[in-house]
């Protein structure tokens, strides 16, 4: 498989200010990234799929412009929440493409960052 | 449009009984399809896939699932739960190599001692 972390696990911010989440791909070069959002109870939502050195494709209804992502290197993809609000809060979960064996065939997901805005 | 459905958000057994976790997919085109864990506060570990080959798959944890094409569907079962099986279990599809995962709604399963 492969070895996903995310950074920060947990983060409580203010409405109105901008957080970063961190996606790193820990044992291998991941072309591509996907980013998803978890409510509680309830299935993941794609966001976006992040391609390293190109821009992102977010799926229909998700602002860009509220959640930017940059995957600038291979190994490393970013969300930002920008002016966060409450209704922003929740589960964000990324996953890549592939693995050691190169496999692109499957998505292997981080631990996740649980995300609540006061 | 292509989806997964998973029959029963919440699935309840006793330790050592059996696991039956039902997944069908909308597609006339066979899918990758997979099964995946997902314990609280965390993310999801896949359990196990089908790409192609046997249809019968083996996974971690001693779970299996069966492609079957002609019924759409990809069940998960384990013969005898454990209470450390507890979780949420997502069945997913794709259909192309490092595309975009359409997920289930979800099973909660519960092991009762």
């Amino acid at each position: 498989g492969a070895v996903v972390s995310q950074h920060p696990s947990r983060v409580i911010c203010k409405s109105g200010t901008s957080v970063k989440i961190e996606c790193r791909s820990l044992d291998f070069q991941a072309t591509t990234m996907f980013w998803y959002r978890q409510f509680p109870k309830k299935s993941l939502m794609l966001m976006a799929t992040s391609n390293e050195g190109s821009k992102a494709t977010y799926e229909q209804g998700v602002e860009k412009d509220k959640f930017l992502i940059n995957h600038a290197s291979l190994t490393l993809s970013t969300l930002t929440v920008t002016s966060a609000h409450p209704e922003d809060s929740s589960f964000y979960i990324c996953s890549v493409a592939g693995g050691l064996a190169g496999n692109t065939d499957t998505q292997y997901f981080g631990p996740g960052t649980r995300l609540t805005v006061l | 449009a292509q989806s997964v459905t998973q029959l029963g958000s919440h699935v309840s057994v006793s330790e050592g009984a059996l696991v039956l976790l039902r997944c069908n997919y909308s597609s006339s085109v066979p899918p990758y399809l997979f099964w995946y864990v997902q314990y609280p506060n965390q993310g999801l570990q896949l359990l196990l896939k089908y790409t192609t080959g046997a249809t019968l798959v083996k996974g971690i944890n001693g779970f299996e699932a069966e492609f079957k094409k002609s019924e759409t569907s990809f069940h998960l079962t384990k013969p005898s739960a454990h209470m450390s099986d507890a979780a949420e279990y997502f069945c997913a599809v794709s259909y192309n190599q490092g595309g975009k995962l359409i997920f289930g709604q979800g099973t909660e399963l519960s092991v009762k001692p």
